[in-house]
């Protein structure tokens, strides 16, 4: 039971380019997150999914693009990075019945020079 | 807009000390409440849960109380020790029981 789990673990892009950071869990959660955590400013939510085929915006969701996969998996794509997106990445998923209860990955490094 | 607010910023006790951690958020309609341990280059690991109609949780050396109708949560840490030290953080969930809001943290060092 790995619970949840992201790839890379650290990335370095150039400006422009683009990638997806992937998250997994585990542990039969219908709903997922996207936090980037950046010094001064805490944890901010880009994406969630509450269910399996549904995504919505967090507080900080441009230059960003999600996809639920299925139930186990979400992932973050930036189209265009920019330094504004250099941070610390990390998924989270909960369930109702846990009372929502966040777990959250290891989280990704992500610098973009 | 919810705002989470944690106080102090940074703490360093000697070790053995009772402490406590503070949190207060400004919009009382909450779903629930999460304490979370980050250590450096690491993950938020979730430490208690309060669900809005309960008012306190344990677990072992651990305390964490809500009080809804004055905005505050406060984390107690008996008998501290130095694998306490880390970074610790308060999220509040919104009534739709989904999404967080996180305060900035506090900075715990625990002196041997």
């Amino acid at each position: 039971n790995a619970g949840v789990t992201q790839t890379p673990k650290f990335q370095v892009l150039k400006t422009g380019q683009s990638m997806t950071l992937q998250c997994a869990q585990d542990m039969n959660h219908n709903s997922m997150y996207w936090y980037r955590q950046d010094p001064g400013m805490g944890l901010r939510l880009i994406y969630y999914s509450a269910s399996e085929g549904t995504t919505d915006k967090g507080e900080v969701p441009n230059g960003y693009n999600v996809s639920r996969l299925n139930k186990r998996e979400f992932s973050l794509r930036l189209e265009s990075a920019a330094p504004s997106q250099t941070s610390v990445y990390f998924c989270a998923s909960s369930e109702v019945q846990a009372a929502y209860e966040q777990y959250f990955g290891p989280g990704t490094r992500l610098t973009v020079t | 807009k919810q705002e989470v607010t944690q106080i102090p910023a940074a703490l360093s006790v000697p070790e053995g000390e009772n402490l406590v951690l503070n949190c207060s958020f400004t919009d009382s309609a909450i779903y629930n409440l999460q304490w979370f341990r980050q250590d450096p280059g690491k993950g938020l690991t979730s430490l208690l849960l309060i669900q809005s109609s309960q008012r306190e949780q344990t677990s072992g050396r651990l305390n964490a109380s809500l009080d809804k109708s004055s905005g505050r949560s406060t984390l107690y840490i008996a008998a501290s020790q130095p694998g306490d030290s880390a970074t610790y953080l308060c999220a509040v969930g919104k009534t739709s029981g989904s999404r967080l809001t996180f305060g900035e943290g506090t900075q715990l060092t625990v002196n041997p």
